[in-house]
């Protein structure tokens, strides 16, 4: 089947640390993934998304690039800010295959000061 | 450009009561889809509407239903709730034939 796991959370940095999360997935198609992020009390925000191995999604410092090889879709930021505090969800679709996204688990960041 | 939008934000209601909410997609989109993030459980999909029919849906009972309507609108109803219906129901919207979905800000339907 068709799955997402994304590293355990809550995730805590200091202020312009480095932020890796890591997103493995298994899919039976050729997906579709993404980055959501979801801030405390709201819906989910589309972060970046790619499309086909080897693709490059960034948006708003954070990248993730589509890794076929290792089915991969890790999720970096130079240099967090406190602001960037929320939980962050990997995702895929396969296109025809039902419309559903299929969401990890969600990793908590925390950035302290 | 407005985002989709969900009515209302908060409910409460009773167990073995029907609640209905309601989503209005971005402009131009036709599908709408229907998550629930319930504590402990993830999102977990629901359902799946375009152009007005029902395309796919989750795992879950016929209690859950919902309908589109000529304008892309949505309804999603619960019959019958049980305190496991406790949840945040997120609405999302795409357009026809992509990949990406866009998402509201949700109904906090908590069921006593």
């Amino acid at each position: 089947g068709n799955s997402v796991t994304q590293m355990e959370g809550p995730v805590t940095l200091s202020e312009e640390a480095f932020l890796t999360i890591n997103c493995t997935y298994t899919a039976t198609g050729y997906p579709s993934l993404f980055w959501y992020v979801q801030y405390p009390g709201e819906g989910l925000q589309l972060l970046l998304k790619a499309t086909k191995a080897d693709d490059k999604g960034s948006n708003k410092g954070f990248e993730a690039t589509y890794r076929k090889e290792t089915t991969s879709f890790h999720l970096e930021k130079g240099s967090v800010q406190v602001s960037d505090s929320a939980v962050y969800f990997c995702a895929l679709m396969i296109y025809n295959q039902g419309g559903k996204l299929i969401f990890g688990q969600g990793t908590e960041l925390s950035v302290k000061p | 450009e407005a985002g989709v939008t969900q009515s209302p934000t908060h409910l409460i209601k009773t167990r073995g009561q029907q609640v209905t909410l309601r989503c209005s997609p971005i402009s131009g989109h036709t599908s709408v889809y229907w998550y629930q993030q319930a504590l402990g459980l993830g999102l977990q999909f629901l359902l799946w509407y375009d152009e007005g029919e029902e395309r796919n849906r989750g795992n879950f009972p016929p209690r859950f239903s919902g309908r589109q309507f000529p304008n892309y609108s949505s309804e999603l109803n619960v019959n019958a709730l049980e305190l496991e219906d406790s949840a945040l129901y997120l609405c999302a919207s795409g357009g026809r034939g992509a990949d990406t979905q866009y998402f509201g800000p949700g109904t906090r339907l908590t069921v006593l």
